[in-house]
């Protein structure tokens, strides 16, 4: 199994302009959630799903959206960048059937100019 | 506010060395309780779980305990190596999280051992 992958490793952005995080997961879990890693905040949650076609928004989700077309992939696009959605961006994903261990991904490192 | 801390924020020690690191947690609501491993650039690697209901999980060299009565969490790493440094995370989930099952992360411990 290769876990959770996320693409791209790295990337830089304008302000104003618009991407996608991909992660995608092969472990069948219907938990699949986004956070971002920032200096002295530490990791937030920016959205989450419980399973293809559910959504739902975590701590800081404004200027992020995701959807949900599968299990296996839980993509996060950025409308229009600024340079405070500079971070660490990490996807998770977790079995539903317990309170069970979340498995990370390698993250993507973003920077917005 | 739930809040995770972690103390110390840096530990450096010599290999070899039997070795703490400490977490507390302001709520003893949890569903569970993570320790990670992220290493500079990378992702986080998880070490061990804790459920609510368990007191300790081990898993080779690390052993970690869960206290919920005092909040507080710490792993125990035997005989440390140079392989080992790493910043260390504690990261709980609060009942209160619900359905977003929402991972409350400390700042972590950045651990150097010295060969």
């Amino acid at each position: 199994n290769a876990g959770v992958t996320q693409t791209p490793k790295f990337q830089v952005l304008k302000t104003g302009q618009s991407m996608t995080l991909q992660c995608a997961q092969d472990m069948n879990h219907e938990y699949m959630s986004w956070y971002r890693q920032d200096p002295g905040m530490g990791l937030r949650l920016i959205h989450y799903s419980v399973g293809a076609g559910i959504t739902d928004q975590g701590e800081v989700p404004n200027g992020y959206n995701v959807s949900r077309s599968t299990t296996e992939d839980f993509p996060l696009r950025l409308l229009s960048a600024a340079p405070s959605q500079t971070s660490v961006y990490f996807c998770a994903s977790s079995s539903l059937s317990s309170y069970n261990e979340q498995f990370f991904g390698p993250g993507t490192r973003l920077t917005v100019l | 506010k739930q809040e995770v801390t972690q103390i110390p924020a840096a530990l450096s020690v010599p290999e070899g060395e039997n070795l703490v690191l400490n977490c507390s947690f302001t709520d003893s609501a949890i569903y569970n309780l993570q320790w990670f491993r992220q290493d500079p650039g990378k992702g986080l690697t998880s070490l061990l779980l804790i459920q609510s209901s368990q007191r300790e999980q081990t898993s080779g060299r690390l052993n970690a305990s869960l206290d919920k009565s005092s909040g507080r969490s710490t792993l125990y790493i035997a005989a440390s190596q140079p392989g080992d440094s790493a910043t260390y995370l504690c990261a709980v989930m609060y009942r209160s999280s619900g359905s977003a099952r929402q991972l409350t992360f400390g700042s972590g411990t950045q651990l150097t051992v010295l060969p």
